[in-house]
């Protein structure tokens, strides 16, 4: 069975850091792109940015919103990706999800169940 | 950067209705448009790729269509369990970003 597990999440100040985790199970993580997607409360999905695999050259993009102050990272031998968030705002609140995109295609066809970051004073 | 313009933002329907909701891009985009259906306090979870294909175990009451700008999502008999949000999502390569549309939340009448 596939799963992915996000952990991380927490209460951080404004200006701080945090890193996400999202362990995979259940499929060959090393071939997959992964994405992370965030959702505030109440709102819509907003794409945050996805790592490619090592075939892929590990390729990463962001969303121009967290662009310079979010890292995207992995380490296949952990079948875990990483979401590194720094110089957080108060708009970066919101559940996270990660998100697997098996053919990097651009169709996520698994979700995390995701996790809540909550950046307020 | 490609917008995506989802409508109707909600929609209310009886259970067996016909209900279509549609999606338009800024610029075309071939077929790169994806589905999605999420419930409260759940991950969103993929219905259709490639705008037309259906996710392996999606029932087949659930389609969709279109490409290039116009995109269509149809749910053909509507049922109890249809009641979420639906969102569409394109993928661009240059530059890489997976757009979603604002969503379509979905209600019995």
């Amino acid at each position: 069975e596939v799963q992915l597990v996000e952990s991380g999440g927490g209460l951080v100040q404004p200006g701080g850091s945090l890193k996400l985790s999202c362990a995979a199970s259940g499929f060959t993580f090393s071939g997959s792109a992964m994405h992370w997607v965030r959702q505030a409360s109440g709102k819509g999905l907003e794409w945050v940015g996805r790592i490619r695999s090592k075939a892929n050259s590990y390729a990463t993009a962001c969303a121009a919103s967290v662009k310079g102050r979010f890292t995207i990272s992995r380490d296949d031998s952990k079948n875990t990706a990483y979401l590194q968030m720094n110089s957080l705002k108060t708009e970066d609140t919101a559940v996270y999800y990660c998100t697997r995109d098996i053919g990097d295609a651009g169709d996520f066809d698994q979700w995390g169940q995701g996790t809540l970051v909550t950046v307020s004073s | 950067d490609i917008q995506m313009t989802q409508s109707p933002s909600s929609l209310s329907a009886s259970v067996g209705d016909r209900v279509t909701i549609t999606c338009q891009a800024s610029q075309d985009i071939s077929n790169y448009l994806n589905w999605y259906q999420q419930k409260p306090g759940k991950a969103p979870k993929l219905l259709i790729y490639d705008a037309s294909n259906l996710e392996t175990g999606v029932p087949s009451r659930f389609s969709g269509s279109g490409s290039g700008t116009d995109f269509t999502f149809t749910i053909s008999s509507l049922q109890p369990e249809d009641i979420a949000t639906y969102y569409c999502q394109q993928y661009d390569n240059l530059p890489p970003a997976y757009t979603f549309g604002q969503g379509t939340k979905l209600e019995i009448k």
